[in-house]
C-alpha cells in the first residue's frame, strides 16, 4: 500500500473557529477516502474523492484532492463541539491494501 | 452497518495464551479486513481477504494468522499473545466491487489486554 502523511497529529481549536487537516503522499494516488472516528467509536466514511482537482462539500465540510492527486484536505468551517474526534485519510492505489494515514485528532474548545 | 459484528468486543488474556477474534458479516461482501489501533499509529492493516480461503498479509502481520472458510466470517488468530499485541482491533469490509474503491464499513471493535 502507499504511504500517506496526515498533518497536523493534533490540533486544538476554539469552537467557532476553522479547521484544516492535510494527508500528503509521495505518489499519485488513484483515490482518497476520510473518515472520521468519534472518541470510543469506530471509524465511519465520510466521503472519497477520485478525480484531479475535486472539491465536494458536505454542509461545513470542505474535501479537496490535489491537481496531481498526491495531497488532499479536509477543512471545516466554524467548528462545534460535534466535530470532536479523529479524521483519517485513506488511500488505496491499485491493490488491495488501503493504507491509513496516522489521523488529525480535532479537540473543540467550547 | 453493514451488517458486522465483532466477537468479543472484550478481552483480557494472559501472554502466551492463543486468541481469536471474529468477524462476521450477513450481506456477503467479498474485502474484509482486520486492522488495529494503538495510539500514535493510527489504522494498521494486519490481514485483509479477497474471498473464502484467500487471504494476505498487511504491514503488521507478524504474530498473527487469519482464517476465512466461508464468506461470512473472517477470523484473526494470536497464537501465542504478547502484551505488545494489546490493541482495539478493528474489522472491516469493503462494499465495492473492487477492493480499493469502496468505502470501508467497520464493526464496533475489540479491546484486547494481554497481561
Amino acid at each position: 500500500g502507499q504511504q500517506v502523511m496526515q498533518i497536523p497529529q493534533y490540533q486544538h481549536v476554539q469552537e467557532g473557529e476553522d479547521f484544516t487537516t492535510y494527508c500528503n503522499s509521495s505518489t499519485t494516488l488513484s483515490n482518497i477516502q476520510w473518515y472520521k472516528q468519534r472518541p470510543g467509536g469506530h471509524p465511519v466514511f465520510l466521503i472519497q474523492l477520485v478525480k484531479s482537482g475535486e472539491v465536494k462539500k458536505q454542509k461545513r465540510l470542505t474535501f479537496q484532492f490535489g491537481e496531481a492527486k498526491k495531497n488532499s484536505s479536509l477543512h471545516i468551517t466554524a467548528t462545534q463541539t460535534t466535530d470532536v474526534g479523529t479524521y483519517f485519510c485513506n488511500s488505496g492505489a491499485g491493490s488491495y491494501q488501503l493504507t491509513f494515514g496516522k489521523g488529525t485528532k480535532l479537540s473543540v474548545i467550547p | 452497518d453493514a451488517g458486522i459484528t465483532q466477537s468479543p468486543r472484550h478481552k483480557v488474556t494472559e501472554t502466551g495464551t492463543p486468541v481469536t477474534l471474529r468477524c462476521h458479516q450477513t450481506e456477503n461482501h467479498r474485502y474484509m479486513y482486520w486492522y488495529r489501533q494503538d495510539p500514535g499509529h493510527g489504522l494498521r492493516l494486519i490481514h485483509y481477504s479477497y474471498g473464502v480461503k484467500d487471504t494476505d498479509k498487511g504491514e503488521v502481520s507478524d504474530g498473527y494468522s487469519v482464517s476465512r472458510s466461508k464468506t461470512e466470517d473472517f477470523l484473526l488468530t494470536l497464537e501465542s499473545a504478547t502484551s505488545s499485541q494489546t490493541s482495539v482491533y478493528f474489522c472491516a469490509i469493503s462494499v465495492a466491487g473492487a477492493a480499493n474503491t469502496g468505502e470501508l464499513f467497520f464493526g464496533e471493535g475489540s479491546r484486547l489486554t494481554v497481561l
